[in-house]
């Protein structure tokens, strides 16, 4: 596609109820890269993907959190047992393999926990 | 482990004004520096990507440079405009990590 794309935009959950929040990488792209945005906080890395290789999860603040991706393209980002901490906007981000390459971000997804 | 600080957190200044934003990192051994814009309630938006080897990148206005071994970047903005007003965020990749290490933002308005 154009553009890194994120889907849902915006989900209201009920704690403990379970999410999966999706991201589609700019075709070509394999690097990926998951980030978290809280209220008025900055960018707190949760995990990166470099083509075949394990992913870097050394973002991931606990073990409710996990991603994967599929055929080295889509990704999905799951929370397990949300809660009301979790509320943030994940923002998902692909960039050519490599050192040195650009950082496209999506939209992003607005979670809500109730 | 790599931080990176950002001054001022927060700018106003009239239409028609150049501006410099700042950006410090604590580890020199980076691949790059990137800049991008955030507006409210949107993704980033990449505005400058700059290297290790180079020393600034231009667009349009907007000028950003990099001073590796002194850990300092500087975003300028030449004739700034309302449209301008957004969150400045810049973000280096360390050589010893896989991500990109986010400042905090400089939320800039820009008054018409």
């Amino acid at each position: 596609g154009a553009g890194v794309s994120q889907s849902p935009s915006n989900k209201v959950t009920e704690k403990g109820k379970d999410v999966e929040l999706r991201c589609d990488p700019i075709s070509g792209h394999t690097a990926l890269y998951w980030y978290r945005q809280s209220l008025g906080q900055g960018l707190e890395f949760l995990i990166y993907f470099q083509g075949n290789s394990a992913p870097d999860k050394s973002g991931l603040p606990s073990d409710r959190f996990s991603a994967e991706r599929t055929g080295g393209s889509v990704s999905t980002l799951t929370i397990q047992r949300t809660q009301q901490e979790d509320s943030a906007v994940y923002l998902c981000a692909s960039s050519l393999g490599g050192y040195t390459g650009e950082l496209f971000f999506g939209e992003g997804s607005r979670l809500t926990v109730l | 482990k790599q931080e990176v600080t950002q001054i001022p957190a927060a700018l106003s200044v009239p239409e028609g004004e150049n501006l410099v934003l700042n950006c410090s990192f604590t580890d020199s051994a980076i691949y790059n520096l990137q800049w991008f814009r955030q507006d409210p309630g949107k993704g980033l938006t990449s505005l400058l990507l700059i290297q290790s080897s180079q020393r600034e990148q231009t667009s349009g206005r907007l000028n950003a440079s990099l001073d590796k071994s002194s850990g300092r970047s500087t975003l300028y903005i030449a004739a700034s405009q309302p449209g301008d007003s957004a969150t400045y965020l810049c973000a280096v990749r360390s050589v010893y990590g896989q991500n990109f290490v986010f400042g905090p933002g400089t939320r800039l308005s820009v008054l018409p």
